[in-house]
């Protein structure tokens, strides 16, 4: 079975600072990584993801995230956050192998971008 | 081209009440998913339809029912509504390699 920690829940920022939101994840088995994100009162967007390849994987709006084997993890980064980027980010895992389909979600991390 | 539908946008019942929601998708994709989000909790999944015809629980499926009437549509039924159900409600489609695509969500609320 697949899971997933968000090791924080709320993460503050300044405009224009950098920012990583961090994602663990274990699994016996090869998987897929992946980070959501969700703006107030709506549904979640693929910001990036995962399959295989490089392990440097770079997203929509700026953002790019580094897929760890060795250490299991699946961190989110950007150089410069804009308050656009206050929102909900969620890490997510499913298993590489046909037919599975299912994700396992983390319990997100509001990201504040202060003004 | 609407991708996923979801209605109603908000709902509020009275313990015991019962009520349907409904999801939609023009993307013809075959997998659809309904997730139940929680403050502090992420998004939980409740059932999921791998085709048309076909239903299976996920993590969080008591209390609720399914029906995968054809490959557009994926409603999720509460038969006797609890405040534990209040929440925000999801439907995805899955569109390719696992990456899934989210409708904008309903909001129910249980009194």
């Amino acid at each position: 079975a697949q899971s997933v920690t968000q090791l924080d829940s709320q993460v503050p920022v300044f405009e224009e600072a950098p920012v990583e939101l961090r994602c663990n994840y274990s699994s016996s088995v090869s998987v897929y990584l992946f980070w959501y994100v969700q703006y107030p009162n709506q549904g979640l967007q693929l910001l990036l993801k995962y399959l295989s390849g490089s392990t440097l994987v770079k997203g929509i709006n700026g953002f790019e995230a580094e897929f760890n084997k060795s250490q299991t993890s699946f961190h989110l980064r950007k150089p410069s956050v804009h308050i656009s980027d206050t929102a909900e980010y969620f890490c997510a895992v499913s298993g590489s192998w046909t037919g599975a389909n299912n994700l396992f979600f983390g319990t997100g991390t509001r990201l504040t971008v202060i003004p | 081209n609407a991708g996923v539908t979801q209605t109603p946008k908000f709902q509020v019942l009275k313990t015991g009440q019962s009520m349907t929601l409904q999801c939609a998708q023009d993307m013809n994709h075959n997998s659809m998913y309904w997730y139940r989000q929680d403050p502090g909790m992420g998004l939980r999944l409740i059932y999921y339809s791998a085709s048309e015809g076909t239903t299976d629980k996920g993590e969080v499926p008591n209390g609720y029912n399914v029906s995968r009437l054809n490959k557009r549509e994926f409603s999720l039924r509460l038969e006797s509504a609890a405040p534990s159900q209040t929440s925000v409600y999801f439907c995805a489609v899955v569109k390719r390699v696992n990456e899934q695509f989210f409708g904008p969500g309903t909001r129910l609320t249980v009194l």
